[in-house]
């Protein structure tokens, strides 16, 4: 069966950089992309950015472009979401998820990011 | 950027009942959207792709209808397990989802 495992929790400070990963199993990973979600507290879902799996081809929101790098694995079938010059207001849970014709049919469990001083 | 309004905010109905929920874009989508549910602490599921096509193992009850810039999900007999928050969603770049709408149980 498809799973995307996350890693886990981070605690970070203002200014520092974090990096998720996404493990993918059950499925042909460089068949499908990878997506980025995320969520803050109480609010509601917002797209980071794509990553093909099978050549690397990023595309990111404009809100985050110069802060994030989105990179895959193909050898060990995992995806990485590093976000840098981290906010207070970029406190978050993350989810990776598959990408089926820019529709999200499998998603990770998330990974809980927070940035406090 | 295309933007999604999901209403009503919350839909406060009873078990067996019929929901419907509402997603408007700000302009046409054609048939590019999708539907999600999350429950607390879980992430999203994809209930619906391509405005009515619903995803693997989805029960019948959820049906999704619409094109353009008017859609809509609808529950046909609420299951205690259906209470949730709804997400719509447009696949055109950038991705951007509705606000939610929060099902509660009355």
């Amino acid at each position: 069966q498809v799973q995307l495992v996350q890693s886990g929790p981070e605690v970070k400070k203002p200014g520092a950089s974090v990096k998720v990963s996404c493990k993918a199993s059950g499925y042909s990973f460089s068949s499908y992309g990878i997506t980025w979600v995320r969520q803050a507290p109480g609010q509601g879902l917002e797209w980071m950015g794509w990553i093909s799996a099978y050549n690397g081809k990023t595309d990111y929101a404009q809100k985050f472009q110069g802060r994030v790098t989105m990179t895959t694995d193909t050898t060990t079938s995992t995806a990485y979401m590093d976000l840098r010059s981290l906010r207070s207001d970029d406190t978050a849970v993350y989810y990776c998820a598959r990408d089926f014709r820019y529709y999200f049919d499998f998603w990770g469990r998330g990974t809980v990011v927070t940035v406090s001083s | 950027e295309i933007v999604l309004t999901q209403s009503p905010a919350t839909l406060s109905l009873s078990p067996g009942e019929r929901a419907t929920l509402s997603c408007r874009a700000s302009q046409s989508v054609g048939s590019s959207l999708a539907w999600y549910q999350q429950k607390p602490g879980q992430a999203p599921r994809l209930l619906i792709n391509d405005a009515s096509s619903r995803a693997t193992g989805i029960p019948a009850r959820f049906s999704g209808s619409g094109s353009g810039t008017d859609f809509t999900l609808t529950i046909s007999s609420l299951e205690p397990e259906d209470f949730a928050v709804y997400y719509c969603q447009q696949r055109s770049n950038p991705i951007t989802f509705g606000q939610g709408t929060r099902l509660e149980i009355k």
